[in-house]
């Protein structure tokens, strides 16, 4: 069956500091891979996603991911952390040619030291 | 609207009770999408919509959960005799005509506590 883990439940930074989210994902083919932010009371922001092509992947905020196939990981980067990026980091995977429904890990809280 | 608008924003329900949850998506998305966030989880897919049609209801857990849109916009989740298991936090999303970019925007969700 198809699963996303990412191995870390808390991370803390300091501010300023860069950053590095892990996510490995469990399926037969190339999947679409995505990351989703979730501040407290929010629902998910997509920060990026991957279908094919370039592994290195740039999206909002300052944040990139690179595909590993080799390593069947998606892992989340940012060079210099803001205290604004404290919150719930979730890495998904969608099914190609499903009905593009998406699993989720269970995410990595981000602390952010001042 | 503007976004993908969920009501209520909170919801407390007694053991046994009968709940029901509303989104209304973004005007024109075709389809729709339902999941449930336990605490410290991440959100695990009830079931799919595209228009009225639901085309995907796996994971919906019991026959307790009943999903609907009628007209192929507002849908509603509706979970009959509640258990303190289905305390969550319930989040739609729903995106653009045919959905192939996964173009999702989720709604900030609704939080079911079942006392």
């Amino acid at each position: 069956a198809q699963s996303v883990t990412q191995p870390d439940i808390h991370i803390t930074v300091s501010e300023g500091a860069s950053l590095e989210l892990r996510c490995n994902y469990s399926y037969g083919a190339t999947p679409y891979l995505f990351w989703y932010v979730q501040s407290p009371g929010q629902g998910l922001q997509l920060l990026l996603k991957y279908f094919s092509g370039d592994t290195l992947v740039q999206g909002i905020k300052g944040f990139e991911a690179e595909f590993k196939r080799s390593q069947s990981s998606f892992n989340l980067r940012k060079p210099s952390v803001h205290w604004s990026d404290a919150a719930e980091y979730f890495c998904a995977v969608a099914l190609s040619g499903n009905t593009g429904k998406l699993i989720f890990g269970q995410g990595t809280t981000l602390q952010v030291k001042p | 609207g503007a976004g993908v608008s969920q009501s209520p924003r909170y919801k407390v329900a007694k053991r046994g009770q009968d709940v029901a949850l509303r989104c209304d998506p973004i005007s024109g998305h075709v389809s729709l999408f339902w999941y449930q966030q336990a605490l410290g989880q991440g959100p695990e897919f009830l079931t799919y919509f595209q228009n009225e049609a639901q085309l995907d209801k796996s994971g919906l857990p019991s026959d307790r959960f009943f999903a609907e849109r009628p007209e192929g916009s507002v849908s509603t989740l509706k979970i009959q005799r509640t258990q303190q298991e289905d305390s969550a936090v319930y989040l739609c999303a729903s995106s653009s005509p045919g959905g192939g970019d996964y173009g999702y925007t989720f709604g900030s969700g609704t939080r079911l506590t079942v006392v």
